[in-house]
């Protein structure tokens, strides 16, 4: 069965700083993708970034880029020059195998706060 | 391109009501799926159509239920409503031509029941 887990509930991190939220996954399947959403105080859950499992290079997408360690079955989000509009839930995901239950499970989310 | 469209924004109901929420994907996307997210949890997977049908449905009891229109737009539709019904209830569309299915959210309607 597919399985998320972000062991991060909450994180602090001074503006302009990298910061690295963590996700590793369990999965059956021999070819899965990873996802990563945000989702602000207003609630719209907002698609940042995808790796698949058989792509070469770890995925960017400006400022956010995924530490994808196959072996280690973990799917880092490093978000680089942290903003004041990155305060947010981050959620990791990964899809479930299209005879199952749900298209996507999520993890719990990791809360971050940028300090000014 | 517009995004996903959700309606009411707010939804306020008193319990044993019927809340009926809204979804419009993104044009182009055939597959609409709903969330419930109760204060402070993840995602719970509700419902997914695609092309018309029910494909698959989550964990919860038969009150939750809803429809796909020819148009692919979505209805929920939630029966006898209890107060743990309230939550954010998120409403996503994808493409099956993407490949990745990535799934793309709306702003959510947050549901009430006093």
């Amino acid at each position: 069965a597919q399985k998320i887990t972000q062991t991060q509930p909450g994180m602090f991190v001074q503006e302009k700083e990298a910061v690295t939220l963590d996700c590793t996954y369990d999965t059956s399947d021999p070819s899965y993708g990873l996802f990563w959403y945000k989702q602000p105080s207003s609630g719209e859950m907002i698609f940042l970034i995808y790796q698949g499992s058989y792509d070469q290079q770890n995925a960017t997408e400006g400022r956010y880029s995924l530490n994808f360690q196959k072996a280690r079955k973990s799917a880092n989000l490093v978000i680089s020059a942290s903003q004041l509009g990155d305060s947010a839930m981050y959620f990791c995901a990964i899809p479930h195998p299209r005879s199952s239950a749900s298209k996507i499970i999520f993890g719990s989310g990791t809360r971050l706060s940028i300090r000014p | 391109e517009a995004g996903v469209t959700q309606s009411p924004t707010h939804l306020i109901k008193t319990r044993g009501q019927q809340a009926t929420l809204r979804c419009s994907p993104i044009s182009g996307h055939t597959s609409v799926y709903w969330y419930q997210q109760a204060l402070g949890l993840g995602l719970q997977f509700l419902l997914w159509y695609d092309e018309g049908e029910e494909r698959n449905r989550g964990n919860f009891p038969p009150r939750f239920s809803g429809r796909q229109f020819p148009n692919y737009s979505s209805e929920l539709n939630v029966n006898a409503l209890e107060l743990e019904d309230s939550a954010l209830y998120l409403c996503a569309s994808s493409s099956p031509g993407q490949g990745t299915d990535t799934q793309y959210f709306g702003p959510g309607t947050r549901l009430t029941v006093l």
